[in-house]
């Protein structure tokens, strides 16, 4: 079986900072990773995903996050914050990809200030 | 491309009515769709696997005769919550599978209110 933990149900920074959204799993066998936005009332978005090969993966809106086997680490982080990155942000595990059940953490409420 | 819509987005019933949950691919078949449910301030949690043209499978703890899916066709999938009670109301997201790039895409979710 497959679990994710998000550490910080709420993170704030300030315009233009860093952003680090933390995330952890366990898995049996070798993961796929997942990271999703989810804005107000609205349904979920994929920011970027890992499969396999390269381990730094870059997505959508300037997100990236690298799979560190050694700390079972998925961690999402963006050089600069926006005001538009303000929503909340979920990691998924699947064992066999997208095709098969995701497993998804408590969610990370991103709250962006000037 | 790969949108997801839901209808409707929000409803309101009744205690011990029926409601019904719309899940439609627009411009892709899914064979396969997944319904979830969010509690407030919580992660989504997947209720079943809807398979196109046979039974849904059901996660662990969700009723099958509470929470009927249908997914009659290649675009379509439905839930229906029968004698919806209180405890009941969440927000339920769909996805759809798109097979060409087997990505899970999500719907914008419905928001069940039970009175």
């Amino acid at each position: 079986a497959q679990s994710v933990t998000q550490l910080g149900s709420h993170v704030s920074v300030s315009e233009g900072a860093l952003v680090l959204l933390r995330c952890n799993y366990s898995s049996s066998v070798p993961p796929y990773l997942f990271w999703y936005v989810q804005y107000p009332n609205q349904g979920l978005q994929l920011l970027l995903k890992y499969t396999t090969g390269a381990t730094l993966v870059k997505g959508i809106n300037g997100f990236e996050a690298e799979f560190k086997k050694s700390e079972t680490s998925f961690h999402l982080t963006k050089p600069s914050a926006h005001m538009s990155d303000a929503a909340e942000y979920f990691c998924a595990v699947s064992v066999y990809g997208t095709a098969s059940k995701l497993t998804f953490g408590t969610g990370t409420r991103l709250q962006v200030t000037l | 491309g790969a949108v997801v819509s839901q209808h409707p987005s929000w409803v309101i019933c009744k205690s011990g009515t029926s409601v019904k949950i719309e899940c439609r691919s627009l411009d892709f078949q899914a064979t396969t769709m997944f319904w979830y449910r969010q509690f407030p301030k919580q992660s989504l949690m997947l209720m079943a696997t809807s398979n196109e043209g046979s039974k849904a499978t059901y996660e662990q703890g969700v009723e099958k005769d509470k929470f009927l899916i249908n997914h009659a066709s290649l675009t379509l999938s439905t839930l229906t919550v029968t004698s919806a009670h209180p405890e009941d109301s969440s927000f339920y997201i769909c996805s759809a599978l798109q097979g060409a790039t087997y990505e899970q895409y999500f719907g914008p979710g419905t928001r069940l209110t039970v009175t």
